[in-house]
């Protein structure tokens, strides 16, 4: 089984929409917990950090479930930009800073 | 802007030459990562560097191989290379102790032919 688990789409949505992304993982010692978004061809860059209490930044929320061991990404208001990829990135427990990726959900945004 | 410089941006090997891939780190970051990423899947971890030595990696065989300078600067060096090792290599950027924040490059395009 995977360490973390993406439906990978793609997600074809219209502007405006509410689009939601889910992502399981299998590693109960994750400690930190993240969604990235990387455009094609580009480089993964850090969307938000992901919180038990959930957080929200803008039109974006965040919801960790550590007892399911599930994150979700909500996507309110889609706009045109919104186009690309959205990584499920955890960080186990551990010195060492590396990070696991699920293998992404591809969202377009349709005018 | 990451301040995570890659080189060369794209390049094409032929099967069982060697490949040295390039990293500049953020200035003062004293922790490199390299990532592998596959057309269609996620970035899959290679190895990490701190000061020097490698103290993480991940599931690739010992044809893959790093260093790092005492400038934080950093290679990845490919041998035998294989169809399969086709895929965008990425340099990630950190400093220790600094909490969550990892900085990206915008990756090497290597095409094995």
């Amino acid at each position: 089984r995977k360490e973390v688990e993406q439906d990978p789409g793609p997600f074809n949505v219209p502007e405006g929409a509410t689009v939601a992304f889910n992502c399981t993982y299998s590693n109960s010692a994750s400690q930190s917990f993240f969604w990235y978004r990387q455009d094609c061809r580009k480089e993964p860059k850090l969307l938000m950090s992901v919180y038990s209490s959930g957080n929200e930044d803008g039109r974006f929320t965040a919801q960790l479930n550590r007892a399911s061991q599930y994150i979700s990404l909500l996507i309110r208001d889609s706009k045109l930009s919104d186009s690309a990829t959205y990584l499920c990135v955890l960080k186990p427990t551990g010195s060492a800073r590396q990070l696991t990726f699920g293998s992404g959900t591809q969202l377009t945004v349709l005018p | 802007e990451t301040g995570v410089t890659q080189s060369p941006t794209h390049l094409i090997k032929t099967r069982g030459q060697q490949v040295t891939l390039r990293c500049s780190s953020q200035s003062g970051h004293n922790t490199v990562s390299w990532y592998q990423q596959a057309l269609g899947q996620g970035p899959q971890f290679i190895f990490q560097y701190y000061r020097e030595e490698e103290n993480g990696r991940g599931n690739f065989p010992p044809r893959f191989s790093g260093l790092q300078f005492p400038n934080y600067s950093s290679e990845l060096n490919v041998n035998a290379l294989e169809l399969d090792d086709s895929a965008l290599y990425l340099c990630a950027s950190s400093l220790a102790g600094s909490g969550n924040t990892i900085y990206f490059g915008e990756g090497s395009w290597l095409t094995v032919v």
